[in-house]
């Protein structure tokens, strides 16, 4: 049971540079979320989603872009990178039951 | 907005001893449930304990307990019998009827041998 699964795991961009971050859970979850994770700052809500084909901002989504296409994958986009987001991203899902999180491992981020 | 504030950056417990760790948050809203997470050096959060703000007794998992004085939105996790497994940081958190999912700055706990 592999649960939420982020890839990659570390990545290395420069400035300017795009990148996709993918998020899959096998849980059968509906909702699911990116946070960043900076020092000193917790986890900040990015985007989520409540649903297959629906996406809304969270707390800090400027830089960022999200799609729901499919009920088990969430993507996170950063179409022209910025060393601000520099940051440790995190993916969580869960059903509408008990309200628990089920994280990913996380993947670094470094733009340099 | 929904808030969650955690006013201790870093605590320090000795092993075998008892530690409170401190959570305000500030909603409008009525029915709502509130949440500490643990994450230990190996970056995976973990779920420690859930508390649903239509229930007034306090929920409790074995060492772990909280302290939810809805009047004064408050949300304390107390953690019995500290166990050197128990360093991490620990994250409070808040979520209502708008999905989303609202975390606070977060606790460093470090037990003592």
């Amino acid at each position: 049971n592999a649960g939420v699964t982020q890839t990659p795991k570390f990545r290395v961009l420069k400035t300017g540079q795009s990148m996709t971050l993918l998020c899959a859970q096998d849980m059968n979850h509906e909702y699911m979320y990116w946070y960043r994770q900076d020092p000193g700052m917790g986890l900040r809500l990015i985007h989520y989603s409540v649903g297959e084909g629906t996406t809304a901002k969270g707390e800090v989504p400027d830089g960022y872009n999200v799609s729901r296409l499919k009920k088990q994958n969430f993507l996170l986009g950063l179409e022209s990178a910025a060393p601000s987001q520099t940051s440790v991203y995190f993916c969580a899902s869960r059903t509408g039951s008990t309200g628990e999180l089920f994280f990913g491992e996380g993947s670094r981020l470094t733009v340099l | 907005a929904q808030t969650v504030t955690q006013s201790q950056p870093e605590m320090s417990v000795q092993e075998a001893e008892t530690v409170t760790l401190s959570c305000t948050y500030d909603t409008s809203e009525s029915n709502y449930y509130l949440f500490w997470y643990k994450q230990p050096p190996s970056r995976q959060m973990i779920l420690v304990i859930r508390q649903e703000a239509y229930k007034q007794q306090n929920a409790t998992e074995n060492r772990f307990s909280v302290n939810f004085q809805k009047a004064a939105k408050s949300f304390s996790l107390k953690i019995s019998d500290s166990q050197l497994g128990d360093t991490a940081m620990y994250f409070c958190a808040f979520m209502s009827g708008t999905y989303k999912y609202i975390f606070g700055t977060g606790t460093r706990l470090k037990v003592l041998a």
